[in-house]
This record gives structure tokens, sequence and C-alpha cells, in this order.
């Protein structure tokens, strides 16, 4: 079956610019998360949205960082004003939180490149 | 201080070798744990979840103390396609950061031959 894409897979932009990045969870699954992992680092927790609740945006490092979720389905992340230190794989997870753990799936990430 | 600590390595190990892997974590409350594989410039994924009673995978092992605050995961009979980064992920604990995954910095290990 179908796994959570992200589109684009590569995206170079210029500092200033904006840029989105979309999420495609597993169809059915109502949490989905937001992470991004700089070269040689861990994941760093960006957001998690979780059905209709309020998402958890604790760890948008800036106020340039949004994301929505529409229709409980795709995510879309706005990064606004890149910055070179903004340039990381940006990754994706869906979840079915059912209550079993480790239920999150990955997509393979769009990796960002800001000159 | 880190949520969620690791020794980043590299671990260099021959084939055949058992190798062991430790994990910190912060927040006595957190409720679900896991070690993830990641290949490089892949996405991570799910390798097993960690249960207090332990729990083993063929010939991966983990453990979790939570008195300690502390996971382990086990290589036995290291395999060249075990090479791979670790990451040891913490999930809940509390209402500011329930479903919410917290990963390490991960654990890099090289099988030789």
């Amino acid at each position: 079956g179908a796994g959570v894409s992200q589109s684009p897979s590569n995206k170079v932009t210029e500092k200033g610019k904006d840029v989105e990045l979309r999420c495609d969870p597993i169809s059915g699954h109502t949490a989905l998360y937001w992470y991004r992992q700089s070269l040689g680092q861990g994941l760093e927790f960006l957001i998690y949205f979780q059905g209709n609740s309020a998402p958890d945006k604790s760890g948008l490092p800036s106020d340039r960082f949004s994301a929505e979720r529409t229709g409980g389905s795709v995510s879309t992340l706005t990064i606004q004003r890149t910055q070179q230190e903004d340039s990381a794989v940006y990754l994706c997870a869906s979840s079915s939180y059912t209550g079993t753990p480790g239920s999150e799936f990955f997509g393979p990430g769009t990796r960002l490149t800001v000159l | 201080r880190k949520e969620v600590e690791q020794d980043p390595g590299p671990f260099n190990v021959p084939e055949g070798a058992t190798v062991a892997f430790n994990c910190t974590y912060s927040n006595s409350a957190s409720q679900s744990f896991f070690w993830y594989r990641q290949d490089c410039r892949k996405e991570p994924k799910l390798l097993m979840s960690v249960y207090s009673s332990g729990n083993e995978d063929g010939r991966f092992t983990a453990q979790l103390n939570r008195a300690s605050q502390y996971i382990s995961l086990l290589i036995r009979d290291s395999k060249l396609s075990d090479s791979a980064t670790y990451l040891c992920v913490v999930k809940g604990g509390g209402s500011s950061n329930t479903g919410k995954l917290i990963f390490g910095q991960g654990t890099t290990l090289q099988v030789k031959p």
C-alpha cells in the first residue's frame, strides 16, 4: 500500500525566499508529525497534529515556520524568509494513533538547501 | 540537557561481534520507548519497541529500566547489513508532549568484514 509521501524530494532556494513543503500521510492516519534533520544530527521535532486537537507547535524554531493540516489529511510546512541554517532534511511521519506503540511511518523527506 | 541522550559512536565492530548501545532519557513520565534504524540518506524506520520486561527479535534484544531511565539495544552476531545509525526514541510523558516522538542523536554502527 501507499506510504507517506513528501514533495518535493529536493528543494534549492535562495536566502530570503519562502518555501512550502508538502506531506501526504497514509490514508486514515490521524496523527502527523514534522521533524527536521541537519547533517550528522538527530531528528528535531517541529510540530505534531492529532485529529482535530490543537497542534503541538512547541518545536517550531521561529515564527518564520508554520504548518497547516487541511481536512485532517495533507499537511504543508511553510518556511518564510529562509535562512542558510534552515538547510536540512524535513521529514514527515504519520500514525494511526490507535494506541499501538511504534505505529509511526516516515516519509522519504524533503532535502532543503538554502543558498 | 537533551531529553534523550546517546553515545554517537561510531562503533566499529567485526562481523559476528556482539554490540550494545545505551540511551538515557530525562522525562520520568515518558510512556513508550523504541529503537529506530536509519540508513545513510534514508528515513528512519522502526526497529523494535522496548518493554520493561525486555523483548527480543531475532538477534536484537531491547531492555528498559524505568527506575534508571535507561534503554539498551543488544545486537548479537553482527552482520554487515546491520551497519546504520540506531536512534533511541521516547514518546509521551505529560500534557505538553503526549504523542510526540523525541529522538536521540543516534549511535552509528559500522560492521567490518
